[in-house]
């Protein structure tokens, strides 16, 4: 079965600094994987996949993440932090069936 | 074009009450799944359907029952609540050729 840890509950970083939200996964064959977003009171809403290709993949708003194979990582970053970037923050992973599997979420908050 | 919409988006019920979640998408999206998100344990994974008249269990259904007539429509039904199922649940879409899932706003419920 396939399964997601984000290691960090919490991550905060200063606004204009780089910031990193960590995710690693366990599945058997090929990942798909996702990062989404929640801002409060508000559903999920989807950043970015990688599929397969490119490891380094670009979504909205200016995240990227990067897919290490060796590491089973997927860590979502951003050049450039934003005070609006401040949500909570999921990645998933999902094998060939429809059974996505979500870790517990990363609160991100930029301050000023 | 709505996307998700998920009904009622606030409940309150008594131990043993029954209602029905429901959950309906304008996309003609085939995989349609029920999830629940709890404090720090990220959204798992009640029921799913890869399509109309096929469902299946996910990570937690104990207590949950789903059927799926329509493409459109999939209700989520608890049959006798119990505080335990307190949480904010969210409907989720995709088609069979993205990857991605598309989610309701949620649906707040409490049971005392």
């Amino acid at each position: 079965a396939q399964s997601v840890a984000q290691p960090e509950d919490q991550v905060n970083v200063a606004e204009g600094n780089p910031l990193t939200v960590k995710c690693t996964y366990s599945v058997s064959g090929n990942p798909y994987l996702f990062w989404y977003v929640q801002y409060p009171n508000r559903g999920l809403q989807f950043l970015l996949k990688y599929i397969t290709g490119d490891n380094l993949v670009k979504g909205s708003y200016g995240f990227e993440a990067e897919f290490n194979k060796s590491q089973t990582s997927f860590h979502l970053k951003k050049p450039s932090a934003l005070v609006s970037d401040s949500a909570l923050y999921f990645c998933a992973v999902r094998a060939n069936n429809n059974d996505m599997r979500f870790g517990a979420g990363t609160r991100l908050t930029v301050k000023p | 074009n709505a996307g998700v919409t998920q009904t009622p988006k606030f409940q309150v019920l008594k131990t043993g009450q029954s209602m029905t979640l429901q959950c309906a998408q304008d996309m003609n999206h085939e995989y349609m799944s029920w999830y629940r998100q709890d404090p720090g344990m990220g959204l798992r994974l009640i029921h799913y359907s890869v399509g109309a008249g096929i469902t299946d269990q996910g990570e937690v259904p104990n207590g949950y029952n789903v059927s799926r007539s329509t493409t459109e429509d999939f209700p989520l039904r608890l049959l006798s609540a119990a505080p335990s199922q307190t949480s904010v649940y969210f409907c989720a879409s995709r088609d069979r050729w993205n990857t991605e899932a598309f989610f309701g706003q949620g649906t707040r419920l409490t049971v005392v």
